[in-house]
């Protein structure tokens, strides 16, 4: 079992800010790491795919980084929406048959 | 488009009765698998499969059964439903483990009530 860790929790930010969350899985036998953006009732929608230390990935507001050596990946959003509130999830796979989930970050933005 | 598809999406079951949570995906892809989600805890892998013919066990897999006859469909069956299998589960795809890059596809889940 490989173990992936999200902080923080849950996140309440003032629309117009900036925020950003970590993803932490272990260093060795790196395979790949996932983002998902994960809304109530419906399917986990996949932000990034990252599988090369150093990889920066950005899709409109949303970015994400990744240090394969010291197990750790960081998810940014610029200037939060209120429709950016949704749980985000990061997986990790040392093998590429199993990946295991975080607990999420909730993330809240008020208008 | 259909994707990843997942029925039924609700069910209420009594303990000790059986089902099975059907899920197919028109994509062809080689890697399926199944998740349940619970709070506090993220998703959890219970079975995986890498083609036809071949399962194999995830994290959470006791109380429950796979099967891969064919590269489209991955069914999961409850034996004997208990109350601590009451979740929200997930089914997922994607093309091959092969290649790390891939994007995994869930459904759009499955909300199971064991009384």
């Amino acid at each position: 079992i490989l173990n992936v860790e999200q902080s923080p929790q849950s996140l309440h930010v003032q629309e117009g800010d900036s925020t950003n969350f970590t993803c932490s899985f272990p260093s060795s036998n790196f395979y790949a790491l996932h983002w998902y953006r994960w809304e109530t009732a419906k399917s986990p929608e996949a932000l990034f795919v990252m599988t090369l230390n150093g990889d920066e990935k950005k899709k409109g507001r949303i970015s994400a980084t990744l240090n394969t050596k010291e197990g750790y990946s960081y998810l940014y959003i610029k200037g939060s929406q209120p429709e950016d509130s949704a749980t985000y999830l990061c997986a990790g796979s040392n093998t590429g048959n199993q990946f295991y989930f975080g607990t999420g970050t909730s993330l809240t933005v008020i208008p | 488009n259909a994707g990843v598809t997942q029925t039924p999406k609700f069910q209420v079951l009594k303990t000790g009765q059986s089902m099975t949570l059907q899920c197919a995906q028109d994509m062809n892809h080689e890697y399926m698998s199944w998740y349940r989600q619970d709070p506090g805890m993220g998703l959890r892998l219970i079975h995986y499969s890498v083609g036809a013919g071949i399962t194999d066990q995830g994290e959470v897999p006791n109380g429950y059964n796979v099967s891969r006859s064919t590269t489209e469909d991955f069914p999961l069956r409850l034996l004997s439903a208990a109350p601590s299998q009451t979740s929200v589960y997930f089914c997922a795809s994607s093309y091959s483990r092969t290649v790390p890059g891939n994007t995994i596809y869930f459904g759009e889940g499955s909300w199971l009530t064991v009384v």
